[in-house]
């Protein structure tokens, strides 16, 4: 079975600076996708960035960068700059061919970005 | 391009009622999900299809939950009958599996039906 574990429920951030939001999973597949969506106050869900376990580099997306660490089954999502607009709730999922095409989901961290 | 559409937006029923909720996926999308989001339980993988086949509905709490997919350009979740524990925000999202080239096919979320059962 997969698992996604996000251990920090908040975290605050001053704007323009950067934050890094945790991310640890453990499966026994050993082809796997990894997921960040964004969900703010308006409730949807925004797909972010995404890193393959095959991947050799760190997916980077504009201002969000994934800090992937096969070793340790870490796949932190690192903010850089951050914006007002960066408050919301994050989420870390997981696909697995063990788990077919869906994806689990952790917790989430919900994150303030303050002045 | 239209995204996910969901309707309602927001459903407001007595428990004990039957209660639909509706999902229109991107055109040109073959896999199809139903999840459900509380506080207590965070965001849940009810059900998903596959070219309009259910493939895996170990997600589906009881037998008061049943979801169809008649074409590959809608899909409906029923919950009959309802009760008050099933008040949440349910999210239906689309994605392209199998894409050449593509190895990840990320899910596009619906804006979401918030359920509400007094």
């Amino acid at each position: 079975a997969q698992k996604i574990t996000q251990t920090q429920p908040g975290m605050f951030v001053q704007e323009k600076e950067a934050v890094t939001l945790d991310c640890t999973y453990d499966t026994s597949d050993p082809s796997y996708g990894l997921f960040w969506y964004k969900q703010p106050s308006s409730g949807e869900m925004i797909f972010l960035i995404y890193q393959g376990s095959y991947d050799q580099q760190n997916a980077t997306e504009g201002r969000y960068s994934l800090n992937f660490q096969k070793a340790r089954k870490s796949a932190n999502l690192v903010i850089s700059a951050s914006q007002l607009g960066d408050s919301a709730m994050y989420f870390c999922a997981m696909r697995a061919p063990g788990g077919g095409n869906k994806l689990t989901f952790g917790t989430g961290t919900q994150l303030k970005v303050e002045l | 391009d239209a995204g996910v559409i969901q309707s309602p937006r927001h459903e407001v029923t007595e428990m004990g009622q039957e209660v639909t909720l509706r999902c229109k996926p991107i055109s040109g999308h073959n896999s199809l999900f139903w999840y459900r989001q509380t506080m207590m339980r965070g965001l849940e993988l009810l059900i998903y299809f596959n070219n309009n086949v259910p493939i895996d509905d170990s997600g589906m709490p009881e037998d008061r939950f049943s979801a169809k997919m008649p074409n590959a350009s809608f899909s409906t979740l029923k919950i009959q009958p309802s009760e008050p524990r099933d008040s949440a925000v349910y999210f239906c999202a689309s994605s392209l599996a199998g894409l050449a080239g593509r190895s990840y096919n990320e899910q596009f979320f619906g804006p979401g039906t918030r359920l509400t059962v007094l």
